[in-house]
């Protein structure tokens, strides 16, 4: 019965390719989140989503492009990876769009590790 | 820019210590989480103040909201081996949509 999950766990690829990583929220949750944390444990909000509309875009390179085809799913992807992209990356959602004061349910997180 | 500060980035003590961890900004919040998250895995929140002054406990977990509402502290009494983790405070960014996080404390507790 898992909340929040993501897929793949682990993505290992070189450099210049294109690569999408996918989850999905059983828990009718509005609102889901991209997260990016680097080496340093540094946890930063990327992208989030409210019934589908983007809200929240912080200042993230156009090669990364997340997709919310439906409130329960909201896919990254991501063009020309660098080396600087490695990282793991969290999805997460929360019932209401404030994710600063709602309880936000993070997935296990996907390794990103560029070649 | 909202920034939150951890104190300390690590910690590594004897069970049965208590310890304490402190989150500070020069910003104001209008509230403070704390999460907890465990190696392979994603952050798991414990609790969430809202009022400055507050006090919330979660078993041997004491957590503090300052009351100006720029600082938060985690205290843990007589810590556990089960209770090593990463801590992360996390403050609601202007507008409540945006969750800003700390750097994190690393907590190893030795059997």
């Amino acid at each position: 019965d898992t909340a929040v999950s993501q897929t793949p766990k682990y993505l290992v690829t070189q450099m210049g390719n294109d690569k999408s990583i996918k989850c999905e929220q059983n828990l009718g949750h509005d609102t889901m989140y991209w997260y990016k944390q680097d080496s340093k444990k540094f946890l930063k909000i990327m992208f989030s989503y409210n019934n589908k509309e983007l809200i929240i875009n912080e200042t993230v390179p156009n090669r990364f492009s997340p997709k919310s085809p439906d409130k329960a799913h909201l896919n990254l992807h991501i063009n020309s990876l660098e080396l600087g992209d490695s990282a793991v990356y969290f999805c997460a959602s929360s019932q209401g769009p404030r994710g600063g004061t709602d309880t936000q349910y993070f997935g296990p997180g996907t390794r990103l590790t560029v070649l | 820019t909202q920034l939150l500060e951890q104190s300390p980035q690590f910690l590594s003590i004897q069970e049965g210590e208590n310890l304490t961890v402190y989150c500070n900004s020069s910003s104001v919040f209008s509230s403070l989480q704390w999460y907890r998250q465990e190696p392979g895995e994603g952050p798991v929140l414990l609790v969430t103040v809202v009022t400055g002054g507050e006090v919330k406990k979660l078993k041997r977990l004491t957590f503090q909201f300052g009351d100006a509402r720029k600082d938060s502290s985690l205290h843990i009494t007589a810590a556990q081996p089960g209770d090593t983790g990463l801590y992360l405070c996390a403050g609601a960014g202007t507008g409540g949509f945006k969750t800003i996080f700390g750097a994190g404390t690393r907590l190893f507790v030795k059997a």
